[in-house]
């Protein structure tokens, strides 16, 4: 199987910042890779496919890139609502699908 | 409103069953591969099953294979996962997706809140 690494596993930022998370695969992916977006008590809603890729109504501070087994999530200025647990997952090895195990934005 | 509800989740002994519903509304349930995916305390994100459409595709992850079994009524727009011979390692919170098919696709596009499942004497 397919090892998703997410890095750090918790982040603390000020709101207004530049956030970057990490997302490594121990395998190539091509660009075949999601991230969510988990708040406490919510469903997980998609916000980028295909690596780069947003969803429907994701806003546009959100932005993913890397190919390969590098792939990155960027915030471009973090707000209140941003506050929550990001998990990346890949889908180049049908049919298996696995998940990072998670990285924390919590408020500095 | 497009949505997924679970249902059926609840303490359970070592070794026994329980079945989870998945109410799904909003869509063309019957048009949609559906899944089922878990998340145990402090941990991330697991991929449990899988299934098409018509019935015909199923795939499990192999920490399940052989106890879980995963299922639909396309007519009452509902998914299921029978749960056997449950262990401590299955706890968690299951949450149903629907899962983008195709060209462009393999993600989850769509999820449930999660109904949690704790095995435990």
């Amino acid at each position: 199987d397919i090892v998703m690494t997410q890095s750090p596993a918790t982040l603390s930022v000020s709101p207004g910042e530049r956030v970057t998370l990490s997302c490594r695969a121990s395998q190539s992916l091509s660009s075949k890779l999601a991230w969510y977006q988990q708040k406490p008590g919510q469903a997980p809603r998609v916000l980028i496919y295909g690596a780069s890729t947003r969803a429907t109504g994701v806003a546009a501070r959100f932005s993913g890139s890397g190919s390969g087994t590098e792939f990155t999530l960027s915030i471009s200025s973090l707000q209140s609502e941003d506050f929550a647990v990001y998990h990346c997952q890949q889908y180049n090895d049908w049919p298996t699908w696995t998940f990072g195990r998670g990285t924390k934005v919590e408020i500095k | 409103e497009v949505q997924l509800v679970e249902s059926g989740g609840g303490l359970v002994q070592p070794g026994g069953s329980l079945r989870l519903s998945c109410a799904a509304s909003g869509f063309a349930f019957s048009t949609y591969w559906m899944s089922w995916v878990r998340q145990a305390p402090g941990k991330g994100l697991e991929w449990v099953a899988n299934i098409n459409q018509d019935v015909s595709e199923k795939y499990y992850v192999d920490s399940v294979k052989g106890r879980f079994t995963i299922s639909r009524d396309n007519a009452k727009n509902s998914l299921f996962l029978q749960m056997n011979i449950l262990t401590a390692e299955d706890t968690a919170v299951y949450h149903c997706a629907r899962y983008c098919f195709g060209h462009g696709c393999g993600y989850f596009d769509l999820w449930g809140r999660g109904t949690l499942v704790t095995v435990s004497s």
